[in-house]
């Protein structure tokens, strides 16, 4: 399995608090993604990362930032929750993009109920 | 718009045979990938198709046809353990995943 954690695993907080999730690996992988999962949705990209200062927005990005000041570490941050932000996040890395069979690897995903 | 198409739900018995399907619509196309997911656990990868035809790996096989946007996910000799859900997930232009809603499989005996 490739060694990726996520913390906290679940997590319940006010609306308007500040939250942020870590993702950490130890693949040494350059690209690494921050996705959420709702019922009758697909996973939807928040913003990915394809090294260490570079990243970019994905589909659904209005309300979340994200850092990457070390290789292994990945954070997202919504600023203000909401609770259209309840949802479980995973993250997800990769070796490669442009070779187009590498697979992502999940990490154990976080469980973030706003209220 | 980008759209990934697979059943809600399909329920099939212990030791049968089930095919799941998978239409798309995006733009550009790098590549078909399967992952199973769980009920709480993360997806994990099942397979990948980028020519038309099919791949074997075990008990499951995926078949891809680029002319149809068309792809499935075959699952033989089930088995229980197989009750979870399967995504559909195509790399577009962009080399960005765009996910299906997946397809909860139900194994009865």
């Amino acid at each position: 399995d490739a060694g990726i954690t996520q913390s906290p695993r679940h997590k319940v907080t006010e609306t308007g608090t500040p939250v942020t999730l870590r993702c950490h690996q130890t693949e040494n992988h350059r690209y690494m993604y921050w996705y959420r999962q709702d019922p009758g949705h697909g996973l939807r990209l928040i913003h990915y990362s394809y090294g260490v200062k570079d990243t970019d927005k994905g589909e659904v990005s209005d309300g979340y930032s994200v850092s990457r000041s070390k290789t292994e570490d990945f954070l997202l941050t919504l600023e203000s929750a909401t609770s259209s932000q309840t949802s479980v996040y995973f993250c997800a890395i990769s070796e490669s993009e442009g070779d187009t069979s590498y697979e992502q690897y999940f990490g154990p995903g976080t469980r973030l109920t706003v209220t | 718009g980008q759209n990934i198409d697979q059943p809600t739900e399909m329920t099939a018995t212990e030791g049968a045979i089930v095919q799941i399907n998978c239409t798309y619509q995006t733009s550009g196309f790098n590549g078909l990938f399967w992952y199973q997911q769980h009920a709480g656990e993360a997806p994990t990868f099942l397979s990948y198709n980028v020519l038309d035809g099919l791949e074997e790996k075990g008990r499951f096989s995926s078949f891809l046809s680029r002319s149809k946007g068309y792809s499935y996910l075959l699952l033989k000799e089930l088995q229980m353990k197989d009750s979870a859900s399967y995504l559909c997930a195509v790399k577009d232009s962009n080399y960005q995943l765009i996910w299906g809603a997946g397809t909860k499989l139900i194994i009865k005996p």
